[in-house]
Order: structure tokens, then C-alpha cells, then sequence
């Protein structure tokens, strides 16, 4: 059974830096391209970043520069590393595995971790 | 970027009614289109991809449908479980892009 389970959220002042990790089990992770997705406090999903088998990345506007997105497959874990954090950065941050390589809706989402940006 | 916008942005609709959700996009994107429920407090949970094929597990009350950039989400029968916000997303290409969401409720 595939499990997401996402960490390293907690509160952090404008301007602070954070890394989330996002612990993959049930599936051959080094496989399969992950993703970062977050939901504003009240708001919609917003895709942050993804990342495929080769290492190459993706990112949404608003994090460029400023997020970037690795992974460790020997691990099984992904990463998402935040600098110059914002208030409008604060929200729940889900990991989500794509169903493929070719084929990337998300068919797999961890429980969720709080980030919240505030002095 | 390709744009996706969904209408409406919330409902209101009685048990067995007949409920559609349209989700459009600023450009064509064949049907690398999926649906999301995410009911309260949850996490989302994928309904529908390829623009019409039911995920495994999902009830027979939920279709999809479209191409292109039109496309549309139905829930047949509506059911007090059915209540949660939809969001539709492409999956073509970065950045895979959500709608913003449309809110069902039970009038």
C-alpha cells in the first residue's frame, strides 16, 4: 500500500527558511515523478513543484527562486527546500506521486504538513 | 501558462439531483484533464482522469467528459457524502495547474 507521509512543518518567521520531507513507502519511488502541492488557510490547491526520474524539476511561479525540490531515492524521500519564506506562503504542504512518467495526475497525496510564515 | 477556471465556484443543490461542473482551460489540452474531491478536512482525492475514466473505487454517479478545452464533471445523483469541493487540473505539461475549485453543498 503506498503511504506519503510529509514532516518539517511548523511555524517560521518572513524571511526564515524551512525543509520539508515527505517519506514514501509501498512503491518504487525512484520510479515515479513526485510533486508538491499546497492550499492556502480557506483556499484552493496550488501545484508548487515536481520533480521526475531524471532529476529534472519544475516549478510553479510564485516559488522560483526561492523553493527547489530534490529527492533522495535511497531514501525514499522527497524534499522541498523554502527560502525567503513570505506570509503568503503559509499553508498545508501535501506531497502527491504522479500516476506515471508519461502520465502525471496524482494518484497518491500524504496527509499534509502546516507551514505558517508569521513574526 | 494555461489558465483553468471552473464554474460555478460553489452550489447548492438537493439529494438526487443532478449536478455539472465545468472546467475550462485558456488552451487546448487534448483530455490530460483530471477531477480531485476533497471533502472537509481532508485530503483531495482523484475522481476522474483522462478527462472521463472513473479511478478505481470511485462510485458510477461521477462522469466525466471533454476535450480540448471544455470539459465537464457530473455527479448524476447527488448524495449527502458527495458533499466537498471539485477541483479540476491539466496534466499535460508544467505547471499542472488546478481550478479553482467549486464548492457543492445539499440545499
Amino acid at each position: 500500500e503506498v503511504h506519503l507521509v510529509e514532516s518539517g512543518g511548523g511555524l517560521v518567521q518572513p524571511g526564515g527558511s524551512l525543509r520539508l520531507s515527505c517519506a514514501a513507502s509501498g512503491f518504487t519511488f525512484s520510479g515515479y515523478v513526485m510533486n508538491w502541492v499546497r492550499q492556502a488557510p480557506g483556499k484552493g490547491l496550488e501545484w508548487l513543484s515536481g520533480i521526475d526520474v531524471a532529476g529534472n524539476t519544475y516549478n510553479a511561479d510564485p516559488v522560483k527562486g526561492r523553493f527547489t525540490i530534490s529527492r533522495d531515492n535511497a531514501k525514499n524521500t522527497l524534499y522541498l527546500q523554502m527560502n525567503s519564506l513570505r506570509a503568503e506562503d503559509t499553508g498545508v504542504y501535501y506531497c502527491a506521486k504522479s500516476f506515471s512518467s508519461s502520465t502525471r495526475y496524482f494518484d497518491y497525496w500524504g496527509q499534509g504538513t502546516l507551514v505558517t510564515v508569521s513574526s | 501558462d494555461i489558465q483553468m477556471t471552473q464554474s460555478p465556484s460553489s452550489l447548492s443543490a438537493s439529494v438526487g439531483d443532478r449536478v455539472t461542473i465545468t472546467c475550462r482551460a485558456s488552451q487546448g489540452i487534448s483530455n490530460f484533464l483530471a477531477w480531485y474531491q476533497q471533502k472537509p478536512g481532508k485530503v483531495p482525492n482523484l475522481l476522474i482522469y483522462a478527462a472521463s475514466t472513473l479511478q478505481s473505487g470511485v462510485p458510477s454517479r461521477f462522469s466525466g467528459s471533454g476535450s480540448g478545452t471544455d470539459f465537464t464533471l457530473t455527479i448524476s445523483s447527488l448524495q449527502p457524502e458527495d458533499v466537498a469541493t471539485y477541483y479540476c487540473q491539466k496534466y499535460d505539461r508544467a505547471p499542472r495547474t488546478f481550478g479553482q475549485g467549486t464548492k457543492v453543498e445539499i440545499k
